[in-house]
């Protein structure tokens, strides 16, 4: 089966810096690679999402990139606010129905 | 149009005891997805189901877990003779077809004492 695997677990940086989160995965059949936003206690927000026929993705400040061939894909997050402090997860699946998560990356973003 | 609604938000059982997990999708969603989330860990697939049909319970455990989700009414996870190892965040989502973005609903937070 497909396995997710995520890095850094934890990631610190100043207010305006940027912050990447990285993701690898096993299974060459998988095509939907989506990020979820989690805040303490509530449920995973779908932030972007990608499929395998884009390399790229950019919405506002948080952009997503693809790369088949090495099988990672990378969350990129510019001028970051402290409302971005949250535990971000990768996931990927062949649909978008049973996903595969990476382990998280809490991002802490300080003043 | 209300999102993935879960009940409860928290439930509390005793070792032994059974717990049912109620999740409704969102209108128009047929497909609806259970998740098991540990502390500090991420979201492991469980069960994925249509009406009145499991299409993939790869990730169920094979005892005590069973998943329903009828003609009428919410989806069921049901944990028979739960144990502290069933502590957990046990999240539902749905869709409204397979190849489709997939929405949470906000979780149930099962704590086995």
């Amino acid at each position: 089966g497909e396995n997710v695997e995520q890095h850094p677990s934890t990631l610190s940086v100043q207010e305006g810096d940027s912050a990447v989160i990285k993701c690898t995965y096993s299974d060459s059949a998988s095509n939907y690679f989506p990020w979820y936003k989690q805040e303490l206690g509530k449920r995973p927000q779908l932030i972007i999402d990608i499929r395998s026929n884009v390399g790229e993705k950019k919405d506002q400040r948080i952009a997503v990139t693809l790369n088949k061939t090495a099988k990672h894909f990378s969350l990129h997050i510019t001028e970051t606010q402290p409302e971005d402090s949250a535990v971000y997860f990768c996931a990927a699946s062949i649909t978008a129905s049973k996903l595969t998560f990476g382990t998280g990356t809490r991002l802490q973003v300080t003043l | 149009n209300a999102g993935v609604m879960q009940n409860p938000r928290h439930l509390v059982r005793r070792r032994g005891q059974e717990a049912r997990l109620r999740c409704s999708p969102m209108k128009g969603h047929s497909h609806v997805y259970w998740y098991r989330q540990l502390p500090e860990e991420g979201l492991k697939f469980m069960v994925y189901l249509q009406k009145e049909n499991i299409i993939d319970e790869s990730g169920m455990p094979k005892e005590r877990f069973s998943a329903e989700f009828p003609k009428e009414g919410p989806s069921i996870l049901r944990i028979q003779q739960v144990v502290r190892g069933d502590s957990a965040a046990y999240f539902c989502a749905s869709s409204p077809g397979d190849n489709t973005e997939a929405f949470f609903g906000q979780g149930t937070r099962l704590t086995v004492v």
